[in-house]
């Protein structure tokens, strides 16, 4: 089964500090995409970034960037100059191909990010 | 474009009592749906999933069912809720595009 593994519970840090979230996979899957979701206080989940497993180049999108690393099943995410907007829960996620046709996203358990003044 | 809609966004019942959460998506046909459940300790179970019209698949067993009556609509239902089915239901869909999944805004349901 797969697996996805956020071992930080709770990140607290102060504003303009940079942050890493980490997150480790298990999958027996050949081709499979990694996710990134953001949950504010609402709820709603927020669509951050999706990363094939057979693209390995690293991304930065302004203040967020993800380092994908196949060898050690890695896929974390750094936040540059923390703001207290980005104060919330922070998913990772695996696609999983099911048996009975479409596939299925296997979340952790989620990181909740503190940011301070 | 494609657009999910979900309702209520809030919900209390009574122990019991009869549960109906309804998803619905535009812009598309044929979709994969799902429903997962956030407990309170925040990770995201995936309860049911449907491939097609009338096809539910159940991660879970549990003291909830899923249909799909038509192609772009997926409820969730419960005869008798338990305090236990309290949480934060979120319904989403699969598409093909960059993003991948696209979520409802969630019902949060409280069993009192």
């Amino acid at each position: 089964a797969q697996k996805v593994t956020q071992a930080q519970t709770e990140i607290s840090v102060v504003e303009k500090e940079d942050v890493t979230l980490d997150c480790v996979y298990e999958t027996r899957d050949t081709t499979y995409y990694l996710f990134w979701y953001k949950q504010p206080p609402s709820g709603e989940l927020v669509f951050l970034i999706r990363r094939n497993s057979f693209d390995e180049q690293n991304e930065i999108s302004g203040r967020y960037s993800w380092n994908f690393q196949k060898s050690t099943s890695s896929f974390n995410f750094t936040i540059t100059a923390s703001q207290v907007v980005d104060s919330a829960v922070y998913f990772c996620a695996l696609s999983e191909i099911l048996t009975g046709g479409g596939n299925k996203l296997t979340f952790g358990t989620g990181t909740q990010l503190k940011v301070e003044l | 474009s494609q657009t999910i809609h979900q309702w209520p966004a809030t919900l209390v019942q009574p122990v019991g009592s009869p549960l109906s959460l309804e998803c619905t998506v535009e812009g598309t046909s044929n979709p994969n749906l799902y429903w997962y459940r956030q407990a309170a300790g925040r990770g995201l179970q995936l309860l049911f999933y449907s491939v097609g019209i009338g096809q539910i698949s159940s991660e879970v067993p549990q003291n909830l069912s899923a249909s799909r009556p038509q192609d772009r609509q997926f409820i969730l239902s419960s005869k008798k809720l338990l305090l236990s089915d309290s949480g934060f239901y979120l319904c989403a869909w699969r598409g093909t595009g960059l993003y991948g999944y696209t979520f409802g805004s969630g019902t949060r349901l409280t069993v009192v």
